[in-house]
C-alpha cells in the first residue's frame, strides 16, 4: 500500500461549482498535513496546512482532517478558472525529526469558464 | 514577501557530467531541503539539512548526490556524474525555526542528454 494515495484525475467542473480534493494515508505517525497548488512546470505554493484532526478555512478553502480514518480532504468553495492546476497533499510526522513531506501524486483540476 | 529562489532555471547537460543547483532559501529558515520531481510523477523527498549537515536522506540521495551551505545565503544540490534518470525538476525547501511548513523554490529543470 502506497503511504499517501490521491486521485490523479483530471477533474473538471464548471466554474463556480465547490470541489472536493481527497487523499487517503497509511502512516499514523503523520500529523502534519498540507496542501500545496502548483501550476505546470513551477514549484508547490503552499495553500493550507492543518495539525491533527478537524477543519481549517482560509477564504474559499477549507481543508479537513480525519485521522481515525487517515483521510484529508481541501473544498474549494465558488470554483475559478484561476483555480486550474493540480493540486499535492502533503504530510508529515515528527518522529524522524526532519519533517520531510511526503506527497501524494497530485490531482490535476480543470475549472471551466 | 520572501520566497525561495532558485537558479537556473533550467540546465541541459550531458550525460556524466557534474551538475550544480543553486537556492537561496528564505533569510531566517534554517531548515533546508530538496525534492525532485520526475515528469508526471510525484514529488520526493532527496535531503534534509540544518546546522551545516545532512539531517536525513532518502535512498534516492546515493553518493553521486551531496550538499553544501558555502555560505550564509546559498544552498547547492551537486549531482557528481549525471545519469539519464536524473532528469527532473529539482525543488529546492526552507523552514523557519519552530514552524512545520515548507516554503518550495520554482524549481531548476535538469535535462540529462
Amino acid at each position: 500500500q502506497k503511504e499517501v494515495e490521491q486521485d490523479p484525475g483530471p477533474l473538471s467542473v464548471p466554474e463556480g461549482a465547490i470541489v472536493s480534493l481527497n487523499c487517503t494515508y497509511s502512516n499514523s505517525a503523520f500529523q502534519y498535513f498540507m496542501w500545496y497548488r502548483q501550476y505546470s512546470r513551477k514549484g508547490p505554493e503552499l495553500l493550507m496546512y492543518t495539525y491533527s484532526s478537524g477543519n481549517k478555512e482560509d477564504g474559499r478553502f477549507t481543508a479537513q482532517v480525519d485521522k481515525s480514518s487517515k483521510y484529508i480532504s481541501l473544498f474549494i468553495r465558488d470554483s475559478q478558472p484561476s483555480d486550474s492546476a493540480t493540486y499535492l497533499c502533503a504530510m508529515t510526522d515528527t518522529t524522524s525529526g526532519t519533517y520531510k513531506y511526503i506527497f501524494g501524486t497530485g490531482t490535476r483540476l480543470k475549472v471551466l469558464a | 514577501e520572501p520566497e525561495v529562489t532558485q537558479t537556473p532555471s533550467h540546465q541541459v547537460t550531458q550525460m556524466g557530467q557534474e551538475v550544480i543547483l543553486r537556492c537561496v532559501p528564505i533569510s531566517n529558515h534554517l531548515y533546508f531541503y530538496w525534492y525532485r520531481q520526475i515528469l508526471g510523477q510525484k514529488v520526493e523527498f532527496l535531503v534534509s539539512f540544518y546546522n551545516n549537515e545532512i539531517s536525513e536522506k532518502s535512498e534516492i540521495f546515493d553518493d553521486q548526490f551531496s550538499v553544501e551551505r558555502p555560505d550564509g545565503s546559498n544552498f547547492t544540490l551537486k549531482i557528481r556524474s549525471t545519469k539519464l534518470e536524473d532528469s527532473a525538476m529539482y525543488f529546492c525547501a526552507s523552514r523557519a525555526p519552530g514552524y512545520n511548513e515548507q516554503f518550495f523554490g520554482p524549481g531548476t529543470r535538469l535535462t540529462v542528454l
